[in-house]
C-alpha cells in the first residue's frame, strides 16, 4: 500500500509568515500533484511536478519534487488569509493513472 | 463545462437503509474516481473506472459497497445496508487520459448514517 505522509498536520500562522509543508513516501511516483481544498468543496489542483528535482513556482507558492520522485515540498512566502485551507499532496501510481492522496495539512492564516 | 456534478449534496439516512450516490463526470474524460474523506482517514480512493470499466476496486471497504458506470456520463456508488461508520464525504472525480493529468472533483456528498 502506498502511503503519503504530510507534515505538519496543522499549521496556524500570522499573515506575512513563511511556511513549508512536506510530503513524504517510500514509494516512487510518476508525478506528484498538490491540491487545495476549501470547506464544502472538492480539492482543486494547484500544480503538477513530473521530473525528479523539478521546482515550480506559482506566485508566492514554490513546489519541489524530490530527486528520487518519492517526496515533495510546498513553500509559501508571506502567507495571506486567502491561503487558508487544506493542502493535499497526491502521488500518481506509475502506469495506472490513479492518485493516492496524502494525509493533508490544514493551514490557518490569521490577519 | 459544468464540471463534475454529484447528487445529492447531503444525505441523512437510518442504519440499514440503502444509499445511492450519483456522479456525472466531465464530458470527454476517460477516468472516473470515487473517494471517501473523513477526518481520521483522509481522502481514500475507493474505486476507479477507465472508459466505464472498473480498473481497481481494492479500496472498497466491504461487500456492502458497490459502484457502477453504465455509460460515460453517469456513475453510482451504492451502500447496502448502510452503517454509522459509513458517514463521510464522498467525492467523485474525473480526468482525461494521460500521465500527470488533473483530477477534477465534484462538490461531494455528505453522508450521515444515524
Amino acid at each position: 500500500t502506498q502511503l503519503l505522509e504530510q507534515s505538519p498536520q496543522f499549521l496556524s500562522i500570522q499573515e506575512g509568515e513563511n511556511l513549508t509543508v512536506y510530503c513524504n513516501s517510500s514509494s516512487v511516483f510518476s508525478s506528484l500533484q498538490w491540491y487545495r481544498q476549501e470547506p464544502g468543496e472538492g480539492p482543486v489542483l494547484l500544480v503538477t511536478v513530473v521530473t525528479g528535482g523539478e521546482v515550480k513556482k506559482l506566485k508566492r507558492l514554490t513546489f519541489q519534487f524530490g530527486d528520487a520522485r518519492k517526496d515533495s515540498s510546498l513553500h509559501i512566502t508571506a502567507a495571506q488569509p486567502g491561503d487558508t485551507g487544506l493542502y493535499l499532496c497526491a502521488g500518481e501510481d506509475t502506469g495506472f493513472q490513479k492518485l493516492v492522496f496524502g494525509t493533508g495539512t490544514r493551514l490557518l492564516v490569521s490577519p | 463545462d459544468a464540471g463534475v456534478i454529484q447528487s445529492p449534496r447531503h444525505e441523512v439516512t437510518e442504519m440499514g437503509q440503502e444509499v445511492t450516490l450519483r456522479c456525472k463526470p466531465i464530458s470527454g474524460h476517460d477516468y472516473l474516481f470515487w473517494y471517501r474523506q473523513t477526518m481520521m482517514r483522509g481522502l481514500e480512493l475507493l474505486i476507479y473506472f477507465n472508459n466505464n470499466v472498473p480498473i481497481d476496486d481494492s479500496g472498497m471497504p466491504e461487500d456492502r459497497f458497490s459502484a457502477k458506470m453504465p455509460n460515460a456520463s453517469f456513475s453510482t456508488l451504492k451502500i447496502q445496508p448502510s452503517e454509522p461508520r459509513d458517514s463521510a464525504v464522498y467525492f467523485c472525480a474525473s480526468s482525461r487520459e494521460g500521465a500527470g493529468t488533473e483530477a477534477f472533483f465534484g462538490q461531494g456528498t455528505r453522508l450521515t448514517v444515524v
